[in-house]
């Protein structure tokens, strides 16, 4: 079965440093990935996905993910934290080409 | 673009009602809309597949008679949960697809907490 695991309940991070929230997957045949950002009280936002070519994927917002399959990893990135990034990510993996299995979800804290 | 709207954003009702929330697809035509379940502090869980014209696809565990699902339109999908208990208190979450486009790309609205006392 498809799932996604994300192992952080929550990062914390100071602004201007990097992060990195983290995604690992399993799933049979090519892997459809996609990280969503959740802001208090609203539904979820894009951020970006992979479905083929680059391992290195750019998204909204300035956040960046690596694909790596010998890893099974989706890792999320950016390299300069802001205090406003502060919010619930959430890992997906597509299955059956038309529902997403979600991760649990990482609250990701940005201190000034 | 691609923009979806939940109505109403927040509801509280009593014990033993029913309560319809509506998705809209405001700019696109949507074949398939989905609806997820949030609990507090948990990730999304797939309620339903719905597909304009017909019946919807429920997940494993999800009472089809407790969540009604109709999908009347290309622009509109409603969940009415029936005889409401707190036990349904949740934020519920839909998305929909654009009929033509990305086949994975799914656009959500912004949610609707529901209270239930």
């Amino acid at each position: 079965a498809q799932s996604v695991a994300q192992p952080e309940d929550q990062v914390n991070v100071a602004e201007g440093n990097p992060l990195t929230v983290k995604c690992t997957y399993s799933v049979s045949g090519n892997p459809y990935l996609f990280w969503y950002v959740q802001y208090p009280n609203r539904g979820l936002q894009f951020l970006l996905k992979y479905i083929t070519g680059d391992n290195l994927v750019k998204g909204s917002y300035g956040f960046e993910a690596e694909f790596n399959k010998s890893q099974t990893s989706f890792h999320l990135k950016k390299p300069s934290a802001l205090v406003s990034d502060s919010a619930l990510y959430f890992c997906a993996v597509l299955h059956n080409t038309d529902k997403l299995i979600f991760g649990t979800g990482t609250r990701l804290q940005v201190f000034p | 673009g691609a923009v979806v709207s939940q109505h109403p954003s927040w509801v509280i009702c009593k014990s033993g009602t029913s309560v319809k929330i509506e998705c809209r697809s405001l700019d696109f035509q949507a074949t398939t809309m989905f609806w997820y379940r949030q609990f507090p502090k948990q990730s999304l869980m797939l309620m339903a597949t719905s597909n304009e014209g017909s019946k919807a696809t429920y997940e494993q565990g999800v009472e089809k008679d407790k969540f009604l699902i109709n999908h009347a339109s290309l622009t509109l999908s409603t969940l009415t949960v029936t005889s409401a208990h707190p036990e349904d208190s949740s934020f519920y979450i839909c998305s929909a697809t654009i009929a033509g486009g990305p086949w994975n790309e799914q656009f959500f609205g912004p949610g609707t907490r529901l209270t239930v006392l």
